[in-house]
């Protein structure tokens, strides 16, 4: 019931298209959903978190959907760029132990000039 | 921005040594400490959350005794792996909980390697 399921495995997308990378959780106690941007060899960087109790947040390039009802969020990436190159993680925690975080499995996505 | 850093970012050490990872909270004090692992091309798990003052507190499957935390202060934790073995080598990331926001920060990561 701690699984956060992330989707697709790996994205390729062409310079100035839209990324989106999807994930699903099980455990209703989840109240915070952050993203996170890895490059090889470093440690994650948040990208952009949300509550439930918004649907929709939106900093910049990168909009996070969330569905409450279906338990699913998603990342998109406006005007995705070669420098998003990366892995990316989706991952969920209970705001009590809001650092305690389950990941979800990675995606790599690869945008080409 | 607020900054952990670890250190060594990288080791090498042969099978049955002990090698200790810091974690420090540059400029801000943490309340509390995560330890993850990850594994090459795989997600980060959470191997134990460490209070200042307390045990360790280790997720399931995770021996407390192969890797020790120690939170001696506010602003650094350890990981100790105890008698390594190849099948420890990995990537090992600490995360922070700034104290009074709560804002969560991760450091840059300790590669371990044991030949």
């Amino acid at each position: 019931q701690q699984q956060v399921k992330q989707s697709p495995q790996s994205l390729i997308v062409q310079k100035g298209g839209i990324s989106i990378i999807n994930c699903a959780y099980e455990n209703t106690a989840f109240d915070y959903f952050p993203w996170y941007q890895q490059f090889p060899g470093k440690g994650p960087a948040l990208l952009i978190a949300i509550r439930p109790d918004v649907s929709e947040k939106k900093e910049g390039r990168f909009t996070i959907s969330f569905n409450k009802s279906a338990k699913q969020f998603s990342l998109h990436i406006m005007d995705s760029q070669p420098g998003d190159s990366a892995t990316y993680f989706c991952a969920a925690s209970i705001s009590t132990s809001y650092g305690k975080l389950t990941f979800g499995q990675g995606t790599i996505l690869t945008v080409h000039p | 921005g607020a900054v952990v850093s670890q250190h060594p970012s990288r080791v090498i050490c042969k099978s049955g040594t002990s090698v200790k990872i810091e974690c420090r909270s540059l400029d801000f004090q943490a309340t509390t400490m995560f330890w993850y692992r990850q594994f090459p091309k795989q997600s980060l798990m959470l191997m134990a959350t460490s209070n200042e003052g307390s045990k360790a507190t280790y997720e399931q499957g995770v021996e407390k005794d192969k890797f020790l935390i120690n939170h001696a202060s506010l602003t650094l934790s350890t990981l100790t792996v105890t008698s390594a073995h190849p099948e420890d080598s990995s990537f090992y990331i600490c995360s922070a909980n700034k104290m009074n926001t709560g804002e969560l920060f991760f450091g840059e990561g300790s590669r371990l390697t044991v030949l």
